[in-house]
């Protein structure tokens, strides 16, 4: 069984920081997935990777296999970039689902 | 291209019935999934139906099951519902089955008295 630890488990920061939430997992995986939920339970997909990196307007996501490691970034974090970020990994072809991380609960304030 | 729906968004059942959610997934999306929000034990995968067969089922009691049907709606059930049944029950579609981008949706709100 996959086990994900994420850190931190809170994050305060002030608008325009650079933010990283880091993941790591036991065992190996064929996907990665980075989720945004806000308050409400609204889940939005933000990333699904499986090597190297992906960049989506402000948010970057690396992924280092051999590590087991991989690192949300967000650059110039704004207050609406508020919201807990969840790291979830599948095994191959799914086969036992997702398993998830307890999340990051972000706050960026003005 | 419309989002995916859960029905009802809100339920409130005490203990002993039973309860019956409902997920529809974007149009094309074969694959549904169905997850269990609880701030103790956070996100658990609950099972996958792909094509009207459950593909995979995470670790739950068998008062836990679902069904897709071939319109690739998918309902879940719990039977004899505990107070530890409370969560926020989420569904989530994609293309294919297995670790693909899934679209999730709203979820259903699930109180337990």
């Amino acid at each position: 069984k996959n086990e994900v630890e994420q850190s931190p488990q809170n994050l305060t920061a002030q608008e325009g920081e650079f933010i990283t939430i880091n993941c790591s997992y036991s065992v190996g995986i064929s996907a990665l997935h980075w989720l945004q939920q806000h308050p409400g339970g609204g889940i939005v997909s933000l990333f699904m990777l499986s090597s190297g990196k992906k960049k989506h307007g402000r948010l970057i996501a690396t992924i280092n296999i051999q590590e087991k490691h991989s690192s949300l970034h967000i650059t110039a974090s704004h207050p609406r970039d508020s919201a807990v970020y969840i790291c979830a990994v599948g095994i191959g072809g799914g086969a036992d689902g997702l398993t998830f991380g307890k999340g990051t609960h972000l706050i960026i304030q003005p | 291209k419309a989002g995916v729906t859960q029905t009802p968004r809100y339920l409130i059942k005490t203990r002993g019935q039973q309860v019956t959610l409902s997920c529809s997934p974007i149009s094309g999306h074969r694959s549904v999934s169905w997850y269990q929000q609880t701030p103790g034990q956070g996100l658990q995968f609950l099972f996958e139906y792909f094509s009207e067969t459950q593909r995979n089922k995470g670790n739950f009691p068998g008062r836990f099951s679902g069904r897709q049907f071939s319109n690739s709606r998918s309902e879940m059930n719990v039977s004899t519902l505990e107070l530890g049944d409370s969560a926020l029950y989420l569904c989530a579609s994609s293309l294919l089955a297995g670790t693909e981008t899934q679209y999730f949706g709203p979820g259903t709100r699930l109180l337990v008295l």
